[in-house]
């Protein structure tokens, strides 16, 4: 199976900060990855599939890049609302595999 | 809108059985990819299994081969997690969740996402 590594597992940010999530693979894997935001006590929700793609409905000040190994998720101005767990999981072949999740406090 | 609702989950004994079922409804259920992914409590994500729209393939998580089987019912909309020989390590909210896109062939990313149900192995 693919192992995915996150990094970090968690950071403290404040509103308005760039913040940077990254996450690699095992092996090559293309662009085939998405990222996945999580509330406490609420199912994940999609934010970027395909590497770079930003999935309908998420804001611009979310956005992804990489290819192969090496992906980041990256949010522009950190909002009171994106504070969360993020996920992100390998869409290259089964078994899925997610990384170990990075939660974004509050500074 | 498009709707995903578990059922099922619960308090069981090791060693012991339980179906979870997931109810979806706002979509042509007969043409997605479905999965189940559980999180222990406290815990990341795990994705546990997969069927094909029509029900031609299905894949395991390792962690989960032989002892639990994903089927559905595309007349009743229905998807299913049969879980056997339940243990401990198994306990965790369990989502069933859609394929982003209709009829895949390939893996595609995630979404949306039922609101979960708990299960606990215990004795």
């Amino acid at each position: 199976a693919i192992q995915m590594t996150q990094s970090p597992s968690s950071l403290s940010a404040s509103v308005g900060d760039r913040v940077t999530i990254t996450c690699r693979a095992s092996q090559g894997i293309r662009d085939d990855l998405g990222w996945y935001q999580q509330k406490p006590g609420k199912a994940p929700k999609l934010l970027i599939f395909a590497a770079s793609s930003l999935y309908s409905g998420v804001p611009s000040r979310f956005s992804g890049s990489g290819s192969g190994t090496d992906f980041t998720l990256t949010i522009s101005s950190l909002q009171p609302e994106d504070f969360a767990t993020y996920y992100c999981l390998q869409d290259s072949n089964y078994p899925r595999t997610f990384g170990q999740g990075t939660k974004v406090e509050i500074k | 809108q498009v709707q995903l609702v578990e059922s099922g989950g619960g308090v069981v004994q090791p060693g012991r059985s339980l179906r979870l079922s997931c109810a979806g409804s706002g979509f042509t259920f007969r043409s997605f990819g479905m999965h189940w992914v559980r999180q222990a409590p406290g815990k990341g994500l795990e994705w546990v299994a997969y069927m094909w729209h029509d029900e031609s393939s299905k894949y395991y998580a390792d962690s989960v081969k032989g002892r639990f089987t994903i089927s559905r019912d595309n007349s009743k909309d229905t998807l299913y997690l049969q879980m056997n020989s339940l243990r401990a390590e198994d306990t965790a909210t369990y989502y069933c969740a859609r394929d982003v896109v209709s009829e895949a062939i390939s893996p595609v990313a995630i979404d949306p996402w039922g609101q979960g149900t708990l299960v606990t192995v215990s004795s």
